[in-house]
């Protein structure tokens, strides 16, 4: 079965820190994205990737920047975390680009920042 | 520009009843598809059903369907029978061939099944 796993359901961070959020998919998947979530504004895209090392911006990078080194494992990092990240993170693969393939997310990561 | 729009932002339904939640697009792409999720309150997105543009009859889950309209571009999915596990955030989204891969999503609808 499909699996997407995002290091953590809930994280702390303080205002000014660099922070990590990673995502590890068993599928072999070619295609992983990152969203935030926010009440009344359903899912963003903030990064996506087709390829081992490559990364594409989405709708909304700025304040944020992406890792790609092995096909399995996709990281979102805040270079300098600010209140206004304060969201949920929802990672995402899916095996193809095109047709009825869905992609299929990780549980999410609720992150604060004070 | 490509848009989802979901209009409904909460809904109640009885259990035992059918319900329709809504879903409208904007896309000038003819390749396209439509996707429905469900988010219950652990957080997890989970996936229901697919359409295409070109899919001549509308898609169906077990319980879920999808009204789809392509003239109108609206993609409602109607879930038969409301059971109380379906209580959960709904998100309508949409992948066009030409955005590469891309979900766009819309704002979702709570729905709240009453016992």
């Amino acid at each position: 079965d499909v699996k997407v796993t995002q290091s953590s359901r809930y994280l702390v961070k303080r205002t000014g820190e660099k922070v990590f959020l990673e995502c590890v998919q068993d599928m072999d998947h070619e295609n992983m994205f990152w969203y935030r979530q926010d009440p009344g504004l359903g899912l963003r895209l903030i990064y996506f990737s087709y390829d081992v090392k490559m990364k594409e911006k989405g709708d909304i990078p700025e304040g944020y920047s992406v890792s790609r080194e092995k096909k399995e494992r996709f990281s979102l990092i805040l270079e300098s975390a600010s209140t206004n990240q304060t969201s949920m993170y929802l990672c995402a693969s899916s095996l193809s680009r095109v047709g009825n393939q869905p992609q299929h997310f990780g549980d999410g990561t609720r992150l604060s920042i004070l | 520009a490509q848009k989802i729009t979901q209009t409904q932002p909460g809904m109640f339904v009885q259990e035992k009843e059918a319900v329709t939640l809504d879903c409208t697009y904007d896309t000038s792409d003819p390749s396209y598809g439509l996707f429905w999720y469900k988010q219950p309150s652990s957080g997890e997105m989970i996936f229901l059903i697919y359409q295409g543009s070109y899919d001549q009859q509308n898609a169906t889950e077990g319980r879920y369907s999808l009204n789809f309209q392509k003239a109108r571009k609206s993609a409602n999915l109607v879930i038969s029978a409301s059971q109380l596990g379906d209580s959960a955030m709904y998100f309508c989204a949409m992948r066009s061939y030409n955005q590469g891969g891309k979900l766009i999503f819309g704002q979702g609808t709570e729905l709240s099944v009453k016992p």
